[in-house]
């Protein structure tokens, strides 16, 4: 069946640091390929999508490739803040409008 | 436009008591979703309705978990008898024939 698979955290950056999130996803078809973020206390909100191959979601400084070959829909980001440790999940869409979820990965950043 | 709303925000019972939890989607958004996010995980798909009828509710504990929505509109999720593994935060998110998903704030049970 579909999966994804994210990496674990937390992942503990400085702020201004560069930021990697990895997500790798197995499914049958071309699926739709979302982040999601959770701020400490509140519900999930999107961050970006692409819809597909080799699209590029961005928002908020934060950037992903939808990339086929490789399976994978890592998130980056060139400076991180305070303001963006949170908990962020990959997820895809599959045939039945349902997402599929990462575990999710812990991002702190320290001042 | 008026984002998913949910409520309550917080809720405690003891074991053994019954509890539920209201979602209000977007407005003209077909597809609502109910899920359940225990701490630490990510969420967890209990049930999806098309207007007023059941997708899938493979992962809803039948026995004592039900939902409903009458009128294709908003929607209500209910525990009897809630058990001390239900404790998590209870997401409803709606979407309007996409795959992107909106999300409500949750409501977030503990249970004594």
């Amino acid at each position: 069946g579909d999966s994804v698979t994210q990496m674990e955290g937390p992942v503990t950056l400085s702020e201004e640091a560069f930021l990697t999130i990895n997500c790798t996803y197995t499914a049958t078809g071309y699926p739709s390929l979302f982040w999601y973020v959770q701020y400490p206390g509140e519900g999930l909100q999107l961050l970006l999508k692409a819809t597909k191959a080799d699209d590029k979601g961005s928002n908020k400084g934060f950037e992903a490739t939808y990339r086929k070959e490789t399976t994978s829909f890592h998130l980056e980001k060139g400076s991180v803040q305070v303001s963006d440790s949170a908990v962020y999940f990959c997820a895809l869409s599959n045939s039945n409008y349902q997402l599929i979820w990462g575990a999710g990965t812990k991002l702190i950043i320290k001042p | 436009e008026a984002g998913v709303a949910q409520s309550p925000r917080y809720k405690i019972i003891e074991k053994r008591q019954s509890v539920a939890f209201w979602c209000n989607p977007i407005s003209g958004h077909a597809t609502l979703y109910w899920y359940q996010q225990i701490l630490g995980q990510g969420p967890k798909l209990l049930i999806q309705f098309q207007n007023n009828g059941v997708v899938d509710d493979s992962q809803l504990p039948k026995d004592r978990f039900s939902a409903e929505r009458l009128k294709g509109v908003d929607s209500t999720l209910k525990i009897q008898p809630a058990k001390l593994e239900d404790s998590a935060v209870y997401l409803c998110a709606s979407s309007s024939f996409s795959h992107e998903q909106f999300f409500g704030p949750g409501t977030r049970l503990t249970v004594l």
